[in-house]
């Protein structure tokens, strides 16, 4: 079954507002979690490792302002994509590991559509 | 730069024959591959894994073989299933997979029955 639940699993919001999504690792507790961003056929690309308690490590070209990182507890971890505009319009999807050297469970991804 | 290649954007097989899919890499300090299956509007579904102390792993229907002199991995998948049809990603990673993963552009797998 599911390990890591994202919620929304997609979204639609107009341009200049913010949308929050979450991601919740299932059953167990992730000090790390990672945010990436696919776009048609394209790779997935890491934004940013969120780490409990701390401030989350982004990636080259990936505006922290922009793209707000929150990792509140050892099961959520938050993304807010601040301001949205069209071109923010992608797939986003997070991922976490049960333990140390495990595969990345990712969840199911959120479709963010800016209008 | 792409650390993580997979040149072939789409493959075609029929049911019951074998399915290879290949990856490339070009950071000689990863030492940790996986393969994901992504079906659309669906997060990467974990299949299987490879450290670089090995050069196979197989379970079940999937295959991974590791060619780290030729910095190359491949995905055999026997015998393809309709089922299997979806975009296969390759990864990679460093520290035996602690750290953030690479992931290639995938390639679409199509069975057909």
């Amino acid at each position: 079954g599911a390990v890591v639940s994202q919620h929304p699993s997609w979204v639609i919001c107009k341009s200049g507002t913010s949308v929050k999504i979450e991601c919740r690792s299932l059953d167990f507790q992730a000090t790390t979690m990672f945010w990436y961003r696919q776009f048609p056929k394209q790779s997935l690309m890491l934004m940013a490792t969120s780490n409990e308690g701390s401030k989350a490590t982004y990636e080259q070209g990936v505006e922290k302002d922009k793209f707000l990182i929150n990792h509140a507890s050892l099961t959520l971890s938050t993304l807010t994509v601040t301001s949205a505009h069209p071109e923010d319009s992608s797939f986003y999807i997070c991922s976490a590991r049960r333990e140390a050297y495990s595969p990345l469970h990712f969840g199911n991804g959120t479709r963010l559509t800016v209008t | 730069d792409q650390q993580v290649k997979q040149n072939s954007p789409s493959l075609s097989v029929q049911e019951g024959r074998i399915s290879i899919l290949n990856c490339d890499y070009t950071n000689s300090m990863f030492d940790y591959f996986l393969w994901y299956k992504k079906y659309p509007a669906e997060g990467p579904t974990f299949l299987i894994s490879i450290s670089s102390i090995k050069d196979k792993n197989e379970d079940g229907r999937f295959t991974v073989f590791l060619n780290k002199s030729a910095k190359h991995l491949s995905l055999h998948i026997v015998p393809s299933q309709p089922g299997d049809s979806a975009v296969y990603f390759c990864a990679a990673s460093v520290q035996g997979g602690s750290e953030k993963l690479v992931f290639g552009k995938g390639t679409k797998l199509t069975v057909n029955p």
